[in-house]
């Protein structure tokens, strides 16, 4: 799996848009971009994936760099809800040898009120 | 309703004993893990099992033994338990194939004295 760099914590205000980043310089071209997070004391929760094109679901929107070597969950309107650690992770879906997902360090982002 | 379910939540036990931690998921799926999350909050895949074979064993000491009777369900054994060993152990499921996205279950803490 490629390795993902991803800052240590982030601080965003309740309402407002909370974009987190992550570079993944290395990609290869099958590797798709996961995100999933961990709200303290849970199971870590799927979030989104994509593999170049920008996705959105009802969590969230994923934004890929046309060269693929970055890119930026966005969380429209966080809660205080939404205070996690947050993994980037690029891996290539559903190959018999990647039965398994590498966490980093992940974002720890902090909603304020 | 749970999706990926675990038990017991909280384990506390002696050294030296041996234990078991239980895992369900309803959600059909064809791949079971176990991760362990230590007390630096790294996460880090243990075991995976596709159609109750074994198929990641991440270097994970032989005290250790899942067993998956089947699709449904993927427990772990731990013999001779050490300090060490003290974590919160996450199980979680996927589907084989294309997004391959995991469903995580809330998460066993185990303390060893």
């Amino acid at each position: 799996d490629a390795k993902t760099t991803q800052p240590t914590s982030m601080d965003c205000a309740e309402g407002r848009a909370a974009n987190l980043p992550c570079n993944h310089s290395t990609i290869s071209g099958n590797e798709y971009v996961y995100w999933y997070r961990q709200i303290h004391s849970q199971g870590p929760q799927y979030i989104i994936h994509g593999l170049k094109n920008n996705e959105t679901n009802e969590m969230a929107s994923l934004i890929i760099t046309e060269d693929r070597k970055s890119s930026t969950l966005i969380l429209p309107h966080a809660t205080l809800r939404d205070t996690a650690v947050y993994y980037c992770i690029v891996r290539v879906p559903g190959a018999s040898s990647n039965y398994k997902l590498t966490f980093g360090k992940g974002t720890l982002l902090t909603v304020n009120p | 309703d749970t999706a990926v379910s675990q038990t017991p939540k909280y384990l506390v036990t002696q050294m030296g004993n041996d234990k078991s931690i239980k895992c369900e998921q309803n959600l059909g799926h064809d791949t079971m893990y176990w991760y362990k999350q230590d007390s630096k909050k790294f996460l880090k895949i243990m075991f995976s099992y596709n159609n109750k074979e074994l198929i990641i064993n991440e270097t994970v000491p032989n005290r250790f033994s899942p067993k998956s009777p089947d699709k449904a369900h993927l427990n772990l054994h731990i013999n001779s338990l050490e300090l060490g060993d003290s974590a919160v152990y996450f199980c979680a499921s996927s589907q084989a194939g294309l997004g391959n996205e995991q469903f995580f279950g809330p998460g066993t803490r185990l303390t060893v004295l």
